[in-house]
């Protein structure tokens, strides 16, 4: 069984960087999937962050692109979020996923979540 | 850019059938793909490649896709069916873009 887990600080500085790691058992990152993250603000919708593959191969929300930075540790099989100059409109909850990219899938398994607030 | 439109809300009798629509330019050639949310919970993949139900979701959740409209039904809704659904499709240049969401409220 697939489980996702997310970590990291839940408070964060304007203008900072928020960075968070996300721990994968029961599968290995090495594998024909893409890992990513996808965001919620509080009382709004989704939005997909970006994904990566293990071989380097990433896409990421054009919206986001210029501050975000996903990376894949196949050796701890862990993956990490790096988004710089953050803002309020940044707080949300964080949650990992793993996306089927074949066909253009679905993401079928998701982290519980973790809550950023970026505030003084 | 591409935009999935969803009505905000959705309200349906227990035991009736619920149908909720995500509307795109040509979503028809699309594969969609949608999410359960339960309030303080992660989404759920209830749907996936337009009719697939991954396994533990009951068959009463089916999902269609044609033209500009996909749509999920859930058939004879029941109050644990309350919760927030999502669609969700990939679209070159955009890349994965989701639907606003759609509150179901079992009355």
């Amino acid at each position: 069984q697939v489980q996702l887990q997310e970590s990291g600080p839940g408070l964060v500085k304007p203008s900072e960087t928020l960075s968070l790691t996300c721990s994968v058992s029961g599968y290995s990152l090495s594998s024909n999937y893409y890992w990513g993250w996808v965001r919620q603000p509080p009382g709004r919708g989704l939005e997909w962050i970006g994904s990566m593959f293990h071989r380097g191969h990433s896409h990421y929300n054009p919206s986001l692109k210029s501050r975000v930075t996903i990376s894949l540790d196949t050796s701890q099989n862990e993956f990490s979020l790096n988004l710089t100059s953050v803002t309020a409109a940044d707080t949300a909850v964080y949650h990992c996923v793993r996306w089927r990219y074949s066909g253009y899938g679905p993401f079928d398994n998701w982290g519980q979540g973790t809550l950023v607030t970026v505030s003084p | 850019s591409y935009v999935l439109t969803q009505p905000p809300s959705v309200s349906v009798a227990p035991g009736q059938t619920a149908r909720i629509t995500c509307g795109g330019n040509n979503i028809g050639y699309k594969s969609v793909h949608w999410y359960q949310q339960e309030p303080g919970q992660a989404p759920v993949l209830v749907v996936y490649d337009d009719t697939d139900r991954p396994s533990g979701i009951p068959e009463r959740f089916s999902g269609s896709n044609s033209g500009n409209t996909a749509t999920l039904t859930i058939s004879r809704v029941e109050a644990g069916d309350e919760a927030d659904y999502y669609c969700q499709v990939w679209h070159d240049g955009s890349g994965l873009l989701f639907g606003g969401g759609t509150k179901l409220t079992v009355l």
